[in-house]
């Protein structure tokens, strides 16, 4: 069965440290979403992606943050440097855009925690 | 801007009695809404979702959701729960009109209790 797969899975590093997630959608997917899930705020969008270009990316820390694109069957998020409030569990969804009627595809996460 | 309530964190039910999950949400234009589960240490995956159409709403796993335009609502629902559905339940809703990303409910985690 088609996949997105996420790496690591889990991660664990000290404050100031860079952490570079990874992912990689089904293949033939147009569309890429990044979510952060924690027990307080629950599943929040940090940027969405559509054809490679990024259409959304208010949810995300600017100063902090960063997702790219470099090629169809990548995507990455970084953060520089994490802080201890950055730990939660970060998701990567892709889809195939049929005008916002596709559902998404979830990768099983990466754990992220941050000393 | 578009919105979703969950108003249970929480629903028990006796493992063959029906199972209602309850959604409301808020959005300025016509809303595609959206069903998905999340099972311990896993991503989301998809149930079920409504774009236009007839109210109800048939999905994975015998769920069902029913559209109702004026309560602005779409309850997720199982005529006989089974233990196994026992998980974590997100509603999400997709407004067009604000912008392309799904918008999440804060989740209501069921216990079918055997």
């Amino acid at each position: 069965d088609a996949r997105v797969t996420q790496t690591p899975r889990h991660k664990v590093t000290e404050m100031g440290q860079e952490v570079t997630m990874r992912c990689q959608p089904i293949l033939g997917h147009n569309t890429v979403f990044w979510y952060r899930q924690t027990m307080m705020q629950g599943l929040e969008l940090l940027a969405y992606f559509r054809n490679r270009a990024p259409l959304d990316d208010s949810g995300m820390p600017k100063d902090r943050f960063s997702a790219e694109m470099p090629d169809a069957t990548l995507a990455t998020l970084k953060i520089q440097p994490s802080e201890p409030r950055d730990s939660a569990v970060y998701f990567c969804a892709s889809g195939l855009g049929q005008g916002g009627r596709e559902k998404l595809f979830f990768g099983s996460g990466t754990q992220l925690s941050v000393l | 801007a578009q919105s979703v309530a969950q108003p249970e964190d929480q629903v028990n039910v006796a493992e063959g009695n029906p199972l209602t999950v309850k959604c409301t949400y808020s959005v300025s234009g016509n809303p595609y809404l959206f069903w998905y589960v999340q099972y311990p240490n896993r991503g989301l995956q998809f149930l079920l979702k409504y774009i236009t159409g007839d109210n109800l709403v048939k999905g994975s796993y015998g769920f069902e959701a029913e559209f109702n335009k004026s309560q602005t609502s779409f309850h997720l629902k199982k005529p006989s729960a089974l233990v196994s559905d026992s998980a974590l339940y997100f509603c999400a809703v997709r407004d067009l009109n604000y912008g392309q990303n799904f918008v999440f409910g804060p989740g209501t985690r069921l216990s079918v209790l055997p």
